[in-house]
């Protein structure tokens, strides 16, 4: 089945602790993105990846990192979360706009609160 | 960068009425226009899309119709059924900004019985 896969899907941590979302896709995507969702604000892009080891910042990517070593995967990486942080968060994937694929495939979801 | 307006943020309609959401775009050169469906706990979902080189839009009971000059677009969902009860996102990609998709701020559209 084609998706895109997320872990973990809740997490409650605190101030300060390094943490890591997974995000994995088995489409073959060139494309992958982290949004994050918080109410009246919609979705904003965190961190864009074109390609394996091509990552560039979207809307608000202060206080996050990420990395793409394999075509499948794109980690979204907290070094030192604040509350601030709290979000829902979407990885998403799709092909290239040249290609045709336009169209974003989301996650499931991470819920993280930041205490 | 681009910027998109949405509007309203809630909607109340009864089943069987029709619903309009509404979005403005700031960047002329944005040519991909997509509307995505989030139930509640659920992921985003495409429901429908535009490109720039067409006005208008349907797919059964929805339609999609952009006006380049206005740089606006909606989404029209005819004859609402509960399940149709969900948050909308719409959104707007500049060319040149590789998987950039700048979202509005959603719509809580409520289909009451």
């Amino acid at each position: 089945e084609a998706q895109v896969t997320q872990n973990p899907r809740y997490l409650i941590t605190v101030t300060g602790k390094k943490l890591t979302v997974t995000c994995s896709q088995n489409m073959n995507h060139e494309y992958m993105s982290w949004y994050r969702q918080d109410p009246g604000l919609g979705l904003r892009q965190i961190y864009y990846s074109m390609n394996v080891e091509v990552t560039d910042k979207g809307d608000v990517p202060e206080g996050y990192k990420v990395s793409r070593k394999e075509k499948r995967n794109f980690p979204l990486i907290l070094e030192s979360p604040s509350p601030n942080q709290t979000s829902l968060y979407f990885c998403a994937s799709s092909l290239k706009p040249r290609t045709g694929g336009y169209e974003q495939y989301f996650g499931p979801g991470t819920r993280l609160t930041v205490t | 960068g681009e910027n998109v307006e949405q509007h309203p943020s809630t909607l109340s309609v009864q089943e069987g009425d029709s619903a309009v959401i509404k979005c403005t775009y700031s960047d002329s050169a944005s040519n991909y226009f997509p509307w995505y469906k989030q139930e509640l706990g659920k992921r985003p979902q495409l429901i429908i899309d535009i490109r720039s080189n067409v006005g208008e839009k349907k797919d059964q009971r929805i339609a999609v119709t952009l006006n380049k000059t206005a740089k606006h677009f909606s989404l029209h969902i005819t004859e609402t059924q509960p399940e149709d009860s969900a948050v909308y996102f719409c959104a707007a990609r500049s060319p040149g900004t590789a998987s950039k998709l700048t979202f509005g701020t959603g719509t809580r559209l409520q289909v009451t019985l």
